[in-house]
């Protein structure tokens, strides 16, 4: 089970530059989510999605853009990259929620950036 | 303003005992709660979850307690095992929000031979 995917593993980047980063899942999932992890900190939700053709941003979207054209995969978008970017990305996904009851986020293994 | 809080950034137990971790939250809106854990270089995987009209869930060695009035939570193994050391965060969600997470800054488990 391949569940939440994540591509790439690790980047390095200079100042300006541009770069995007994948996320699929293959739990056909309606939601899914990108997050950001610095240190001491807690993850942070940059955008969402609440399924195919719909994005909305998070707590922390300045500087982000997303796209998810199909259901399966989520793409996180630096236009130009800055040195407080640098960070941990989580991707994750969940089902519908069922009534009441939130579903769990399942997560992928995260991209680490580094911004020069 | 940090709405879900883990005021304990690590804790060691020895093998055996009881890890209790505890989590605060200010926003009223909150009525599902969620405890990940984290291992380094991987993503975080779901533990156990709580619904607001609970006080209290239990999953094998894994027990949540929430207190509403008080707005914290706190999650409970017994007994703890050396593989349970990893990074706990709490979680916490308003229903009918896309399951949004707000997540705490974590707490470090080292669990002790």
């Amino acid at each position: 089970n391949a569940g939440v995917t994540q591509t790439p593993k690790f980047r390095v980047l200079k100042t300006g530059q541009s770069m995007t980063l994948l996320c699929a899942q293959d739990m056909n999932h309606e939601y899914m989510y990108w997050y950001r992890q610095d240190p001491g900190m807690g993850l942070r939700l940059i955008h969402y999605s609440v399924g195919e053709g719909t994005t909305a941003k998070g707590e922390v979207p300045d500087g982000y853009n997303v796209s998810r054209l199909k259901k399966q995969n989520f793409l996180l978008g630096l236009e130009s990259a800055a040195p407080s970017q640098t960070s941990v990305y989580f991707c994750a996904s969940s089902p519908l929620p069922t009534g009441a009851r939130v579903q769990p986020q399942h997560f992928g293994d995260g991209t680490r950036l580094s911004i020069l | 303003d940090q709405q879900v809080k883990q005021n304990s950034p690590s804790l060691s137990v020895q093998e055996g005992r009881i890890s209790i971790l505890n989590c605060d939250y200010t926003n009223s809106m909150f009525d599902y709660f969620l405890w990940y854990k984290k291992y380094p270089a991987e993503g975080p995987t779901f533990l156990i979850s709580i619904s607001s009209i609970k006080d209290k869930n239990e999953d094998g060695r894994f027990t949540v307690f929430l207190n509403k009035s008080a707005k914290h939570l706190s999650l409970h193994i017994v007994p703890s095992q050396p593989g349970d050391s990893a990074v706990y965060f709490c979680a916490a969600s308003p229903t009918g929000t896309a399951s949004k997470l707000t997540f705490g800054t974590g707490t470090r488990l080292q669990v002790t031979l």
